[in-house]
């Protein structure tokens, strides 16, 4: 199994409260994603980065900050919560920098709450 | 951009076979990927297709056929373990070696 921890696993929290979700890697894999899981939607693409302090946008970006200021960790930052981002998120990370067959590998995932 | 269709659901007997279509349209093609997904969990890699035909791995295989915008992933002998659901992703030619997902197709698998 990849080396993909997501934290927290699960969080509650109130609209309009900063939330940060850690992703922290031991595959020492160049690339990393942050995706969100909603029902009737799938899993859509928040932000990526392609190495230490290189980030993009993915198609549903808006409301969401990323950094990575080290190879292993790359965090997802909500500004200011809300309710349309009650969701599932999700981490990956690349097997193998820039091989196109490379499959993405999933971390288990952060169950997020907004209320 | 990318976007992939597939059936919401389809539902099996155990021993059966089942095929899960999956239509794309893409602006550059590296790649067709397919992931099963048990509930609560997070997706796990099955198979890729980069060239058109069949590629098998055991009781799953999954054709591609990139002039048609076509893929399917078929499961053989079914198993009650198989129940879950199966997303395919395509990989265009963007930078960063993005995936762009379908809405996934849950198999429930009957006794």
């Amino acid at each position: 199994d990849a080396g993909i921890t997501q934290s927290p696993r699960h969080k509650v929290t109130e609209t309009g409260t900063p939330v940060t979700l850690r992703c922290h890697q031991t595959e020492n894999h160049r690339y990393m994603y942050w995706y969100r899981q909603d029902p009737g939607h799938g899993l859509r693409l928040i932000h990526y980065s392609y190495g230490v302090k290189d980030t993009d946008k993915g198609e549903v970006s808006d409301g969401y900050s990323v950094s990575r200021s080290k190879t292993e960790d790359f965090l997802l930052t909500l500004e200011s919560a809300t309710s349309s981002q009650t969701s599932v998120y999700f981490c990956a990370i690349s097997e193998t920098p820039n091989g196109l067959d490379s499959p993405l590998h999933f971390g288990n995932g952060t169950r997020l709450t907004v209320t | 951009g990318q976007s992939l269709e597939q059936p919401s659901e389809v539902t099996a007997v155990e021993g059966a076979i089942v095929q899960i279509n999956c239509t794309y349209q893409t602006s550059g093609f590296n790649g067709l990927f397919w992931y099963q997904q048990h509930a609560g969990e997070a997706p796990t890699f099955l198979s890729y297709n980069v060239l058109d035909g069949l590629e098998e791995k055991g009781r799953f295989s999954s054709f591609l056929s990139r002039s048609k915008g076509y893929s399917y992933l078929l499961l053989k002998e079914l198993q009650m373990k198989d129940s879950a659901s199966y997303l395919c992703a395509v990989r265009g030619r963007a930078a960063g070696n993005k995936l762009t997902f379908g809405g996934g197709t849950r198999v429930l698998v009957k006794p």
